[in-house]
């Protein structure tokens, strides 16, 4: 168990630029989550899958962003045409039915310019 | 939809000291979890302690426990003997035990910055 990974730790782009992340959960974990957190903020949820299935997408997930979870492993999360707003970090967690807590990982700071 | 707030934007405690943390949170449901998450500086978030809504007593993990009154929906953090290592930013994050759509999905407060002096 290494924990949950993400990758890269930091992106920095410039506007209208697409970027991927991508997730690394506990390889037992059937549950992966992505959250978006600002500075000075908390996280904000925005999609959850179970296995290799989208079950839940936030309205703060608007169209230019996608995310995938093949084979229910590993999860990416591209942001097509980034806007300045897009700046924040983004997190990854895992957990599996009930489980006691999550695992978060260490997240992907995202900085548009 | 639920909703988390932490009314303390920031908070400090010398260190051997004990210092409470303040959530509240709005839900129309009785079945639930709460959590108490802390983000170091390194980011990667850390789980500090849970609590079952159905449980009465309240959660204890070593030096932290928590006090939670769920009729005033309140659930507030306390640590004892505070260390350095404890400086932090702290999050609230609420969970339905409900099976559906948002089941597994975490509601975070805005969270509390913890300074802990020497």
């Amino acid at each position: 168990d290494t924990g949950v990974s993400q990758d890269p730790r930091h992106k920095i782009t410039k506007r209208g630029q697409n970027v991927t992340f991508r997730c690394d959960p506990i390889s037992e974990h059937n549950r992966l989550y992505w959250y978006r957190q600002t500075l000075g903020q908390g996280p904000e949820f925005l999609t959850y899958f179970q296995n290799e299935a989208q079950l839940e997408k936030s309205r703060l997930l608007s169209d230019r962003f996608s995310a995938e979870r093949p084979k229910g492993s590993f999860s990416t999360l591209e942001i097509q045409r980034t806007e300045q707003g897009d700046s924040a970090m983004y997190l990854c967690a895992s957990n599996f039915r009930e489980g006691k807590g999550y695992t978060f990982g260490s997240g992907t700071r995202l900085t548009v310019v | 939809a639920q909703t988390v707030t932490q009314s303390q934007p920031e908070m400090s405690v010398q260190e051997a000291e004990t210092v409470t943390l303040s959530c509240t949170y709005d839900t129309s449901e009785s079945d639930y979890y709460l959590f108490w998450y802390k983000q170091p500086p390194s980011r990667q978030m850390i789980l500090v302690i849970r609590q079952e809504a159905y449980k009465q007593q309240n959660a204890t993990e070593n030096r932290f426990s928590v006090n939670f009154q769920k009729a005033a929906k309140s659930f507030s953090l306390k640590i004892s003997d505070s260390q350095l290592g404890d400086a932090a930013m702290y999050f609230c994050a609420y969970r339905s035990a409900r099976y559906g759509t948002s089941y597994g999905k975490l509601t975070f407060g805005q969270g509390t910055i913890l300074t802990v002096h020497p």
